[in-house]
């Protein structure tokens, strides 16, 4: 069965620290694909990125990148130099063949200024 | 700018009475989803459309429907809402035929209270 556990509930940094939430999964498929969104407190789901499981290469994008490692079953995202802007949640998720996507619970991240 | 759109941004209605939430895209994107939210959980699916192809989850109550009358619109109906059923709902759209590579492409939601 598909789980996504996003262990860390809140997460609060003072702006410029780096931050790094952490996404674990569970699958069966060997075929899969990870994503992270973010939700501002505006409500919208904002896709970040998407990895296919057959690309362990990490990403970097900006000041965000993600550690993808299928030995551990995670797809971590670091936030570098972290600013009052990223506070929002976000969303890991896991999509297998088929339409469903599930979503982890999300981890909250507070960037004080 | 292309994009998905949910009317109204917040809902109010009473115990029982049927509404309705809208959501419209610019994207033409072949898949919509509806999604629940309840507060400080994650979105949890409630059913899609592929085209004019309506799938439903297994565990979405009887009392929600969904409705596609084009590509471009999808509305949810809550035909007797109770006070369980107060979240925030999302709508997403996705291109191709929804499979897992799709990127989802998300509303800014309706909040539903239920009084």
């Amino acid at each position: 069965a598909q789980k996504v556990t996003q262990a860390q509930t809140e997460i609060s940094v003072v702006e410029k620290e780096d931050v790094t939430l952490d996404c674990v999964y569970e699958t069966r498929d060997t075929t899969y694909y990870l994503f992270w969104y973010k939700q501002p407190p505006s409500g919208e789901l904002v896709f970040l990125i998407r990895r296919n499981s057959f690309d362990e290469q990490n990403e970097i994008s900006g000041r965000y990148s993600w550690n993808f490692q299928k030995s551990t079953s995670s797809f971590n995202f670091t936030i570098t130099a972290s600013q009052v802007v990223d506070s929002a949640v976000y969303f890991c998720a896991l999509s297998e063949a088929g339409f469903k996507t599930i979503f982890g619970a999300g981890t909250r991240l507070f960037v004080k200024a | 700018d292309a994009m998905v759109i949910q009317n109204p941004r917040y809902q109010v209605t009473q115990f029982g009475k049927p509404v309705t939430l809208s959501c419209s895209q610019t994207l033409n994107h072949n898949v919509m989803y509806w999604y629940q939210q309840k507060s400080s959980q994650a979105p949890k699916l409630l059913f899609h459309y592929y085209d004019k192809d309506f799938n439903n989850e297994a565990d979405t109550p009887d009392n929600f429907q969904s409705r596609r009358p084009n590509t471009s619109f999808c509305f949810l109906d809550i035909r007797s809402p109770g006070l369980g059923d107060a979240a925030m709902y999302l709508c997403a759209t996705s291109e191709g035929q929804g499979g897992p590579t799709d990127t989802q492409y998300f509303g800014p939601g309706t909040r539903l209270t239920v009084l």
